[in-house]
């Protein structure tokens, strides 16, 4: 069964303190991974994606990084800001047999940054 | 205006109602979707659309029917909902740019229409 968990389901740090978010999956084939941010009351933005053949990728303090063989993926922030207080969601895309893909999304992480 | 516009952005509505929810890309994109989000749960992919076509359905009760007019406009249409229908529902768009299937392009997320079933 295609599944992508999360962890921590939820995390507080202090602002200008690093974190690390968890992602791990067993969709299967893979065709890419992609980290979103969504802030409360708002819809999904894309923060990275990232395909079999890339293991990190940057996106300002974000940084993200994939392991296709144990199939696990982290987002790293760095020198975290009150802004960055949401819930990040990691989406693993399957492509099927006759051409088709699906998308598994997990629950996220609910991160707060406070002063 | 720019990106995936939704409207209304808070509904509540009987269950008896219909009601519709709006969804407008300004992106020049050819797909749009639908999608549901309940409180601790992933979202669910409700329906795809690709080129006004609908390609898939999520096996999605028919209190909910989707309309897509044109590759800019996607709606919603809501009749004798169920008070476990209440949910954020998200409007998605992206570009499909060649033969690929169509779920591995980079979505972009409208805002939300937080809908409560009474």
């Amino acid at each position: 069964k295609n599944q992508v968990e999360q962890s921590p389901q939820s995390l507080i740090i202090l602002e200008g303190k690093n974190c690390t978010l968890q992602c791990n999956y067993t969709v299967s084939p893979f065709s890419n991974l992609r980290w979103y941010k969504q802030d409360t009351g708002r819809g999904p933005v894309s923060l990275t994606i990232m395909t079999f053949s890339e293991n990190t990728k940057s996106n300002g303090r974000y940084t993200a990084t994939l392991d296709a063989d144990t199939k696990q993926s982290s987002l790293h922030i760095t020198a975290s800001q009150l802004s960055d207080s949401a819930s990040y969601i990691c989406v693993v895309s399957a492509i099927l047999t006759g051409g088709g893909n699906k998308l598994t999304f997990g629950t996220g992480t609910q991160l707060k940054v406070e002063l | 205006e720019t990106g995936v516009t939704q409207t209304p952005r808070h509904l509540v509505m009987g269950m008896t109602n219909k009601k519709s929810l709006k969804c407008e890309q300004h992106l020049g994109h050819n797909a749009m979707y639908w999608y549901k989000q309940s409180a601790k749960k992933p979202l669910e992919l409700m329906f795809v659309y690709n080129f006004k076509e609908q390609t898939e359905n999520n096996s999605v009760p028919s209190r909910f029917s989707p309309e897509c007019p044109n590759s800019s406009h996607l709606f919603l249409h809501l009749h004798t909902l169920q008070p476990e229908d209440s949910a954020l529902y998200l409007c998605a768009s992206s570009q499909r740019r060649d033969r690929g299937p169509l779920l591995i392009y980079e979505q972009y997320f409208g805002p939300g229409t937080r809908l409560t079933v009474t």
